[in-house]
């Protein structure tokens, strides 16, 4: 099965700040890699999908960048209502997972 | 618009079957993939399976050989049955639909059940 490696697991930011997460996979997944949100007590919300593409409704200053084996999400500029936790996602092989997440904090 | 609601016991004994139902409105389940997603508290997410709309099923590894998903199209609702059950299936349960599962693009989800294991 496929591993992600998300890093850092846990950060610290301002408003306005300029936020990347990374995601790595254990092999080659091209670019079959999606992000999500979640909010405490709220179900994931899709924000990136096929490494680069943006969900309809979510905003510019989400970015998702990357193929093969490494990722990345950035928030151009944080807003109070990203503080959340932020998993990748990979469906390159049958079996679909998830990494272990990054929680964005204040 | 599409929506999921998920519905079922909150509580189940260790060595029980954990069941629960995914009712969607909005869109016939007819087609597409509709999936099954899990949380323990405070951890991340583990995909538990897809029901394809071709109604075959595709399950994650290790759950495998525990694992039931199955659709009702004439109630519009598919379905998650998990058997022998110990504290480790604790976890809030989502099902969710994939609007293309050759890339996993789990575009809408239910709000999520807490299923508790215990005695």
């Amino acid at each position: 099965d496929i591993q992600l490696t998300q890093s850092p697991s846990s950060l610290y930011a301002s408003v306005g700040d300029r936020v990347t997460i990374t995601c790595r996979a254990s092999q080659s997944i091209a670019n079959y890699l999606n992000w999500f949100q979640q909010k405490p007590g709220n179900a994931p919300k899709l924000l990136i999908y096929t490494a680069s593409s943006l969900e309809s409704g979510v905003p510019s200053r989400f970015s998702g960048s990357g193929s093969g084996t490494g990722f990345t999400l950035t928030i151009s500029s944080l807003q109070p209502e990203d503080f959340a936790t932020y998993y990748c996602q990979q469906r390159y092989a049958t079996f679909l997972t998830f990494g272990g997440g990054t929680k964005v904090e204040i | 618009q599409v929506q999921l609601q998920e519905s079922g016991p909150g509580l189940v004994k260790p060595s029980e079957t954990l069941s629960l139902t995914c009712s969607v409105s909005g869109v016939s389940i007819s087609g597409g993939s509709w999936s099954w997603i899990r949380q323990p508290p405070g951890k991340g997410l583990e995909w538990i399976g897809y029901i394809y709309y071709t109604g075959s099923p595709d399950y994650n590894p290790s759950l495998k050989s525990r694992v039931t998903i199955s659709k009702d199209t004439s109630k519009n609702q598919f379905s998650l049955s998990l058997t022998s059950v110990t504290a480790a299936d604790t976890a809030a349960y989502f099902c969710a639909r994939d609007r293309d599962s050759n890339y996993g693009l789990m575009d809408n989800w239910g709000q999520g059940t807490l299923v508790t294991v215990s005695s």
